[in-house]
């Protein structure tokens, strides 16, 4: 089946430790996103990419860094640099222009 | 960006339809309207998504106003599994395909 793929969904890490959340699409996706969202929030994009090789920060960037090395795969690393972590994290991929994005199951993170 | 602004929390009874507004006052031409609902601990799931005509899906009906400052997403028999966050998204071409979320509104199916 076609979608996208998180693991794991649920990740325990103690605070100063760097952390690094996956996601895998094997929808033939160009683009691929992550957000943020805490409770009783909506999302708020951390990075994104549209092609391999390449990526943008989103609006909170600080504190997260990223890879593009393959055109399924976008993971996502929480440094130690991020202040307040513990947060649910959702990837999505989708083709370049104005059509939807497909959400991936989400990443619940706790740092203690 | 455009901004988009929606109720916090609305509520329908089962079986009845649910109008869900959004305004966009400051929506640009090339803005398309997306709309998206997301369940408690799920990602979010596209919905439905139009630019200028009114739109219909297996899911939901778009009815987008004529000056495009507000929209409405139409579930025409609402159940219990339509309880969720519906996000209503503008999006412009050329922007890196980001989308930016508001905090929504709660929909409540009363059985």
């Amino acid at each position: 089946d076609g979608g996208i793929t998180q693991s794991p969904k649920y990740l325990f890490r103690k605070e100063g430790q760097n952390v690094t959340l996956s996601c895998e699409q094997n929808l033939n996706h160009d683009a691929m996103y992550w957000y943020r969202q805490d409770p009783g929030q909506g999302l708020r994009l951390i990075y994104y990419s549209q092609i391999v090789n390449d990526f943008q920060k989103g609006d909170i960037a600080e504190g997260y860094s990223v890879s593009r090395e393959k055109k399924e795969s976008f993971p996502l690393t929480v440094t130690s640099a991020q202040k307040n972590p513990t947060a649910f994290y959702l990837c999505a991929s989708g083709k370049a222009g104005v059509g939807e994005q497909y959400f991936g199951p989400g990443t619940r993170l706790t740092v203690t | 960006d455009a901004k988009t602004t929606q109720p916090n929390s609305m509520e329908s009874n089962e079986e009845e339809p649910v109008h869900l507004p959004c305004n966009h006052s400051t929506i640009s031409g090339t803005d398309y309207i997306h709309w998206y609902r997301q369940l408690p601990s799920q990602g979010p799931e596209y919905v439905i998504h139009g630019l200028t005509s009114n739109v219909n899906n297996r899911m939901a009906s778009l009815a987008i106003a004529e000056d495009r400052k507000s929209s409405t997403l139409i579930l025409h028999r609402a159940t219990l599994r339509d309880a969720a966050v519906y996000y209503c998204i503008l999006r412009a071409p050329g922007t890196g395909n980001q989308f930016y979320f508001g905090t929504g509104t709660s929909l409540t199916v009363i059985p």
